[in-house]
């Protein structure tokens, strides 16, 4: 079983839509919890990043974490074109780890 | 730089060549990643640096590949007799994380890539 499990199948919604992209995970360890925006032909960017359980908003995007469940999620409110993108789930334990894992990805398309 | 610089952006090479992919990090940034990202897959973790220093080289998937950081900054990653497999976006990021203390994965920024493929 990898660390990180995030579902890649494509994902095509209309404009304005809600998107909802999740990931489980089996290191209980994991403290630190990440979305990563990649466009394509480019390097990931950090989205957000939650530490421990709780939910944490940045304008249209939520992200949630459910340690009892090591489930973490994200929401995207009103999506736009300029959303379009894959999202890809990152996570961390507290001291020492210099890696993160990371999921596989979702590709996100937003359709005008 | 103000990003993390990577070259060549695209490299094609025949099956059995070497290849040397190049990392310039952040300026003053202390910690390097080399991650790979194959068609479909996530992030593959390869090398770590802090410094001149590899404290883990676990990620590696063979005894082809091979890294170095020289003066703290530029990193280039080798691969010895590529193989098909190895076609792949090789991505490089840096951290101003100094090695102790609680880790601040957010911190991490990624160059765009080297996609290597291999005939």
């Amino acid at each position: 079983q990898k660390e990180v499990e995030q579902d890649p199948g494509p994902l095509s919604v209309p404009e304005g839509a809600i998107v909802s992209l999740n990931c489980t995970y089996s290191n209980s360890a994991f403290q630190y919890f990440m979305w990563y925006r990649q466009y394509s032909r480019k390097g990931p960017e950090l989205l957000m990043y939650t530490y421990s359980s709780g939910n944490k908003e940045d304008g249209r995007f939520t992200a949630q974490v459910d340690k009892s469940s090591k489930y973490i999620s994200l929401f995207i409110r009103d999506s736009q074109p300029s959303d379009s993108a894959t999202y890809l789930c990152a996570m961390s334990d507290l001291y020492g780890n210099n890696r993160l894992a990371f999921g596989k990805g979702n590709q996100v398309v937003v359709i005008p | 730089g103000a990003g993390v610089s990577q070259s060549p952006s695209n490299k094609v090479t025949e099956k059995g060549k070497d290849v040397e992919l190049r990392c310039d990090p952040i300026s003053g940034h202390t910690a390097l990643y080399w991650y790979r990202q194959s068609l479909g897959q996530g992030l593959e973790f390869l090398i770590y640096f802090q410094g001149n220093s590899a404290p883990d080289k676990s990620g590696l998937p063979s005894d082809r590949f091979s890294a170095e950081r020289t003066g703290g900054s530029v990193s280039t990653l080798t691969i010895q007799r590529t193989q098909q497999e190895d076609s792949a976006v090789y991505l490089c990021a840096s951290s101003s994380w100094g090695g102790t203390g609680a880790f601040t994965a957010g911190e991490l920024f990624f160059g765009e890539g080297s996609r290597l493929t291999v005939l």
